[in-house]
């Protein structure tokens, strides 16, 4: 069964500084992994979403990279703004395809 | 991408009566829906999958009489909390796709917050 794991579960940066965020799975026979953004009380926004055939996805200032062989995917946000600040979870397909499994989630302050 | 819109985003409720929560898909048709729940600072809890025009599949510990999903057309499906309790309070989350989710990105609404008083 998939795990997917998300550390650390929080995170303070100085506004400018770049982010890294990780995204840890345990069945590399993955066939996508997809980040998403929530805002407190709000729904899951698509930020990126990377084939299993692709080594990385780039999107302004955000680029996440897959490696399967060693089971991990990391957003990077460059020059973080305040308005970076909320939620990121990565959640990957199941064997089936069907369902999605989502890690625990960084949430992410960037400090003025 | 595409949009998923979810009706309402709060709701109040009295102990003991249903509420019917909507998932539309406003642009694209929506084959499989999937109805989440969330608890405070946790990730989403995938309550159940519905296919258009069959009945949903749940998820295990998940009640099927007290979670009523209905999925009768392309662009909506329906979850109603009967006989509400304040441990249903939650945050609930629809999700829509046309296809895989192998294949294809999975698109979410925004959300709604019930709170059973």
């Amino acid at each position: 069964k998939q795990e997917v794991t998300q550390i650390p579960a929080a995170l303070s940066v100085p506004e400018g500084e770049n982010l890294v965020l990780n995204c840890s799975f345990t069945d590399s026979a993955i066939y996508n992994l997809q980040w998403f953004r929530q805002d407190p009380g709000k729904g899951l926004t698509s930020l990126l979403l990377i084939q299993s055939s692709q080594r990385e996805q780039t999107s302004g200032r955000l680029n996440a990279s897959l490696d399967k062989s060693s089971g991990r995917s990391t957003l990077y946000i460059a020059a973080s703004q305040p308005g970076d600040s909320a939620t990121y979870l990565c959640a990957t397909p199941g064997a089936a395809g069907n369902k999605l499994t989502f890690g625990g989630g960084t949430r992410v302050l960037v400090k003025p | 991408g595409a949009v998923v819109s979810q009706h309402p985003s709060w709701v109040i409720c009295k102990s003991g009566t249903s509420v019917k929560i909507e998932c539309r898909s406003l642009d694209f048709q929506a084959t499989t829906m999937f109805w989440y729940r969330q608890f405070p600072k946790q990730s989403l809890m995938l309550m159940a999958t519905s296919n258009e025009g069959s009945k949903a599949t749940y998820e295990q510990g998940v009640e099927k009489d007290k979670f009523l999903i209905n999925h009768a057309s392309l662009t909506l499906s329906t979850l109603t909390v009967t006989s509400a309790h304040p441990e249903d309070s939650s945050f609930y989350i629809c999700s829509a796709s046309n296809n895989l989710l192998r294949d294809t990105e999975a698109f979410f609404g925004q959300g709604t917050r019930l709170t059973v008083v």
